[in-house]
């Protein structure tokens, strides 16, 4: 099955400044590629996502490019708020079936 | 907009009690799914319906059984708990056709056994 690597675990940032999270998946079929931001106590919601016959995609301070040759793609929030503290996870499917990366937990420092 | 509904939020159980955790969605979506959430493992897959009347196992179904009752409707049953069952449940579903769409998760129920 699809195995979905994420890093960093953990990623403090000053208020301002980028944040960029990794994730590398193992299945060459898989072609799609949603991002989640899930804060305490709440459901992962969807903040952006890529398919595979798209480089990169924004959406206002997010961005997201996908390299299908290495297999990987990376998350990159720009002017990080403190709102944008959460835990982050990649996700990587084909088909129905989801295989999410293991998180980030990333803080924002005022 | 309630989106995706999940009853209970918090449930404690004993050893070899069984449960059955509700999800209901009113976004008129095909495919839901049931998912756990365990520390530093992200969400792993159990069960999945991709449209009313089918349901198919995904990475970890083993001592789970669920119920697809209705469109909006999906269940998750354990019928004797264990311990390595205590986790976050989420429930989640995407549509309205087709795979490659958005999942909605709901806010979970957190399922404590002892």
């Amino acid at each position: 099955g699809e195995n979905v690597e994420q890093h960093p675990s953990t990623l403090s940032v000053q208020e301002g400044d980028s944040a960029v999270i990794k994730c590398t998946y193992s299945d060459s079929a898989s072609n799609y590629f949603p991002w989640y931001k899930q804060e305490l106590g709440k459901g992962p919601q969807l903040i952006i996502d890529i398919r595979s016959n798209v480089g990169e995609k924004k959406d206002q301070r997010i961005a997201v490019t996908l390299n299908k040759t290495a297999k990987h793609f990376s998350l990159h929030i720009t002017e990080t708020q403190p709102e944008d503290s959460a835990v982050y996870f990649c996700a990587a499917s084909q088909g129905y079936k989801l295989s999410f990366g293991a998180g980030t937990t990333v803080t924002v420092r005022a | 907009n309630a989106g995706v509904t999940q009853t209970p939020k918090f449930q404690v159980l004993k050893t070899g009690q069984s449960m059955t955790l509700q999800c209901a969605q009113d976004m008129n979506h095909n495919s839901m799914y049931w998912y756990r959430q365990d520390p530093g493992m992200g969400l792993r897959l159990i069960y999945y319906s991709a449209s009313e009347g089918t349901t198919d196992k995904g990475e970890v179904p083993n001592g789970y059984n669920v119920s697809r009752l209705n469109k909006r409707e999906f269940s998750l049953r354990l019928e004797s708990a264990a311990p390595s069952q205590t986790s976050v449940y989420f429930c989640a579903s995407s549509g309205p056709t087709g795979d490659h769409q958005p999942q909605h998760f709901g806010d979970g129920t957190r399922l404590s056994i002892l």
